[in-house]
């Protein structure tokens, strides 16, 4: 298995700033993701953090509102970049597991734009 | 690419009724398959999980859900529910560890 953590647990931001949100895994793990949940909807893919390369983004998401870095096999930020209201939302960072095809998710951090 | 649909958005038992959440996915290849739930003011917990063999998986808090191949459905069912089980139900398809698609979800209210 694998244990996520994610900081900050939840914020409260003014519209235009940015905030990076980190993601640490207790284990080296090939395969991070990053994930949205908008307010009473289901779960969005956001991107594949690589590690030592650019990161995969989904259609509709870009790198320059939600630059990630992969430093190591444990650890990813993810920013949400001059932030509006339309960005409140919590935002999960998930681990894959080659070997058990399992997924596990961080507690997710909530953000509110103002 | 991958969908998943769930048909339910919102369902309300009473106690003590069964319970059987649908859904379908698409996707032309091997998936693997879950169930997630996700209690109010919590994060997302699996309750169980399909990759191969047995098309009828038991999760945890006896829920167990079946794969029908040629349906293409995966649904969740419970005999018997509890007031406790009041949360929202995520299905999720994956081919690969991780990137996985998930459904729209369904909210589950049990009267007591």
């Amino acid at each position: 298995s694998a244990v996520i953590s994610q900081k900050p647990s939840r914020d409260i931001c003014q519209r235009g700033t940015s905030l990076t949100i980190q993601c640490q895994v207790d284990s080296q793990v090939t395969m991070m993701f990053w994930y949205r949940q908008q307010p009473g909807q289901s779960l969005t893919l956001i991107a594949t953090a690589n590690q030592g390369s650019e990161a995969t983004y989904e259609s509709g998401f870009v790198i320059d509102k939600f630059p990630i870095s992969r430093p190591n096999l444990t650890f990813s930020t993810l920013t949400v970049s001059n932030m509006s209201p339309e960005d409140s939302s919590i935002y999960l960072c998930s681990v894959g597991l080659a070997d058990t095809r399992e997924q596990f998710f961080g507690p997710g951090t909530r953000l509110t734009v103002l | 690419a991958q969908s998943v649909s769930q048909h339910n958005h919102h369902v309300i038992l009473s106690e003590a009724a069964s319970l059987e959440l649908g859904c379908n996915y698409s996707y032309g290849g091997t998936v693997n398959l879950f169930w997630y739930v996700q209690y109010p003011g919590q994060h997302l917990q699996l309750l169980l999980k399909y990759f191969s063999g047995d098309p009828l998986v038991k999760g945890i808090k006896g829920f167990e859900a079946e794969f029908i191949k040629s349906k293409f459905s995966f649904n969740l069912r419970k005999p018997s529910v509890q007031w406790s089980d009041t949360a929202e139900y995520f299905c999720a398809v994956n081919a690969n560890a991780g990137k996985s698609t998930f459904g729209d979800g369904t909210t589950l209210t049990v009267k007591p």
